[in-house]
């Protein structure tokens, strides 16, 4: 398919359980991001990789959660002895490529369906 | 119909009314805005931007005006269709090293056959 794809769309876990969200972005895309998001609020920024390595990561709430992307393609998030406060939908997004400071914005993001976690 | 945004509002227009949504963004260094469409159970779609350096942008059937000084946002759409039902975020590029989307709460906007 030609936009990013996240599995599995939704996954339902017990408190304590370890999880592993997959995204594959758009082919070609060099900056790869995750976010967070709750009912009716906007999306809240997780980590974002340019490439292989994490560019930014503050936005990963403590050291349960943790992602890679060891290809500079596919991307896992994985959360460890979940809580029911990590139910949310997470998403994730591609795009060409994510510029420094003082240069040019970043390029469009294009955002997957996101998977739905459910923490019981 | 008009609306204002950071707690998520709901907007309810009927079909072939011009909507407005408006939002209020964080930082005022910022200086690249975006507005997004979310429809239930999807990903976030990109609608219209605009940089700080404009006040005024339009696309098709949507315009996006830019206040800095009371840093305010609206999206207008033209002629709301029911496919335009879906909840609308603007978000911010904040600035600094590593640059990221600040996003907004969020309006609901529900169009009326």
């Amino acid at each position: 398919g030609a936009g990013v794809s996240q599995t599995p769309s939704n996954k339902v876990t017990e408190k304590g359980k370890y999880v592993e969200l997959r995204c594959d972005p758009i082919s070609g895309h060099t900056a790869l991001y995750w976010y967070r998001q709750s009912l009716g609020q906007g999306p809240e920024f997780l980590i974002y990789f340019q490439g292989t390595g994490a560019a930014d990561d503050s936005g990963l709430p403590n050291d349960r959660f943790f992602a890679v992307r060891p290809e500079g393609s596919v991307s896992t998030l994985k959360i460890q002895r979940t809580e029911r406060g990590d139910s949310a939908v997470y998403l994730c997004a591609s795009s060409l490529r994510m510029t420094g400071p003082r240069g040019q914005v970043g390029n469009e993001q294009f955002f997957g369906p996101g998977t739905r976690l459910t923490v019981l | 119909g008009e609306s204002v945004g950071l707690h998520l509002p709901t907007l309810s227009v009927q079909e072939g009314d011009n909507s407005i949504i408006n939002c209020a963004y964080s930082n005022s260094a910022s200086d690249y805005f975006i507005w997004y469409k979310q429809e239930s159970g999807k990903g976030p779609q990109f609608i219209i931007d605009i940089r700080s350096n404009m006040d005024k942008r339009q696309g098709q059937r949507v315009t996006v005006l830019l206040n800095k000084t009371v840093k305010h946002l609206s999206l207008q759409i033209a002629a709301t269709q029911p496919g335009d039902s879906a909840v609308y975020f603007c978000a911010e590029w904040a600035p600094g090293n590593n640059r990221k989307l600040i996003w907004g709460l969020g309006t609901s906007l529900a169009v009326n056959p």
